[in-house]
């Protein structure tokens, strides 16, 4: 298995409170990638890193922002949570973004479950 | 949008039986990536096979095999001789790029359940 945590696994929060999540890999991989998952929707990338403080959005930024100070974080920060940024958080990591033998594909982490009330 | 399409949201298959789970997929080009991932209910989400778009040959690993329909833009799971352990929810999702975004896009998942 990839050496990929998420912290914390779960948590509970009010609305307008700030809120981050933390994403540590152990397998040196260059590309991280924050998804969320909600029933009938799949997981949607909301942004991804292609290096030390490189970021880029994804297809759901919005509310979102993100930081990677060193290769092996990845941190998701809700400014001001709503109730509709409750869901699940998946953090995924990958070695290349596009390649050969496999070096593309994204391995997951556990996930974070977040309700915001 | 480039769209992956997963049309069956729920099957049920016999414990060793086979059972084939669907996807679609749109797209403009010429060489991308499949992927099929696993769900259990511990929610961790689990690389199945690979397919690279440019070769013919369905990928296989152990009970797990595609049909990949480059011309019908299909990319179909089957699982032989289904386990209990194989319920799960199964997500088809494609990697493509497309002005320099390189984008895993998924289905909205198939729930397999495997009775005894």
């Amino acid at each position: 298995d990839a050496g990929i945590t998420q912290s914390p696994r779960h948590k509970v929060t009010e609305t307008g409170t700030p809120v981050t999540l933390r994403c540590h890999q152990t397998e040196n991989h260059r590309y991280m990638y924050w998804y969320r998952q909600d029933p009938g929707h799949g997981l949607r990338l909301i942004h991804y890193s292609y290096g030390v403080k490189d970021t880029d959005k994804g297809e759901v930024s919005d509310g979102y922002s993100v930081s990677r100070s060193k290769t092996e974080d990845f941190l998701l920060t809700l400014e001001s949570a709503t109730s509709s940024q409750t869901s699940v958080y998946f953090c995924a990591i990958s070695e290349s973004r596009w390649g050969l033998a496999g070096v593309d594909t994204q391995y997951f982490g556990p996930g974070t479950r977040l309700t915001v009330l | 949008a480039q769209t992956v399409t997963q049309s069956q949201p729920e099957m049920s298959v016999q414990e060793a039986e086979t059972v084939t789970l669907s996807c679609t997929y749109d797209t403009s080009e010429n060489n991308y990536y499949l992927f099929w991932y696993k769900q259990p209910p511990s929610r961790q989400m689990i690389l199945v096979i690979r397919q690279e778009a440019y070769k013919q040959q369905n990928a296989t690993e152990n009970r797990f095999s595609v049909n990949f329909q480059k011309a019908a833009k299909s990319f179909s799971l089957k699982i032989s001789d289904s386990q209990l352990g194989d319920t799960a929810m199964y997500f088809c999702a494609r990697l493509y790029s497309g002005a320099g975004s390189y984008q895993l896009t998924f289905g909205k998942g198939t729930k397999l359940s495997v009775i005894p």
